[in-house]
């Protein structure tokens, strides 16, 4: 069983829409969790990192449900500029990162 | 930005020759990592070095080897390249405090004949 799974996509919206992306893991010592972000052949780079009590940056959203074991990323008012694949990554030994295999997201205009 | 740059960006080379990777770092970050990238596999950690000369093996070690003779340096050698290891490999770094996240370089994208 992979240490971290996400639905691969592609979510395709209009712009201004709504989206959601679940993510979910399979150690429930895990400690740390982040979303990242990817463009087309360029490095990850932090979107954010996900707190127990939820936390919100602008536009996007994340929370953490350790009960299930999953993370979510909300975007509201989807841009163009949003289209990208999102990372999930997990820590759960300390200073190794767990990452999933990104959700593929096409904002249309 | 970490500051972080990986050397040489692109390569072509041939099955059997071998190869070094370079990451190089200016801010001192005591965590540096060797990721491969492939297409439905997502990041695998290759190594990881935890301080100067202490290295470790991550989940896809096989073929290559790794050294860390400088906080700033992390080399990632492939002995005898094979076919299997064309993918586009990131170097990271991290602090290393609770809580920390990684911060990556722009990768190499490495293609062996």
């Amino acid at each position: 069983r992979k240490e971290v799974e996400q639905d691969p996509g592609p979510f395709n919206v209009p712009e201004g829409a709504t989206v959601a992306f679940n993510c979910t893991y399979s150690n429930s010592a895990s400690q740390s969790f982040f979303w990242y972000r990817q463009d087309c052949r360029k490095e990850p780079k932090l979107l954010m990192s996900v707190y127990s009590s939820g936390n919100e940056d602008g536009r996007f959203t994340a929370q953490l449900n350790r009960a299930s074991q999953y993370i979510s990323l909300l975007i509201r008012d989807s841009k163009l500029s949003d289209s990208a694949t999102y990372l999930c990554v997990v820590n759960h030994n300390f200073n190794k990162f767990y990452f999933g295999s990104g959700t593929k997201l096409n904002v249309k205009p | 930005d970490a500051g972080i740059t990986q050397s040489p960006r692109h390569k072509v080379t041939e099955t059997g020759t071998p190869v070094t990777l370079r990451c190089h770092q200016t801010e001192n970050h005591r965590y540096m990592y060797w990721y491969r990238q492939d297409p439905g596999h997502g990041l695998r950690l290759i190594h990881y070095s935890y301080g100067v000369k202490d290295t470790d093996k991550g989940e896809v070690s096989d073929g290559y080897s790794v050294s860390r003779s400088k906080t700033e340096d992390f080399l990632l050698t492939l002995e005898s390249a094979t076919s299997s290891q064309t993918s586009v490999y990131f170097c990271a770094v991290s602090p290393g405090l609770a809580q920390d996240t990684q911060y990556f370089g722009p990768g190499t994208r490495l293609t062996v004949l």
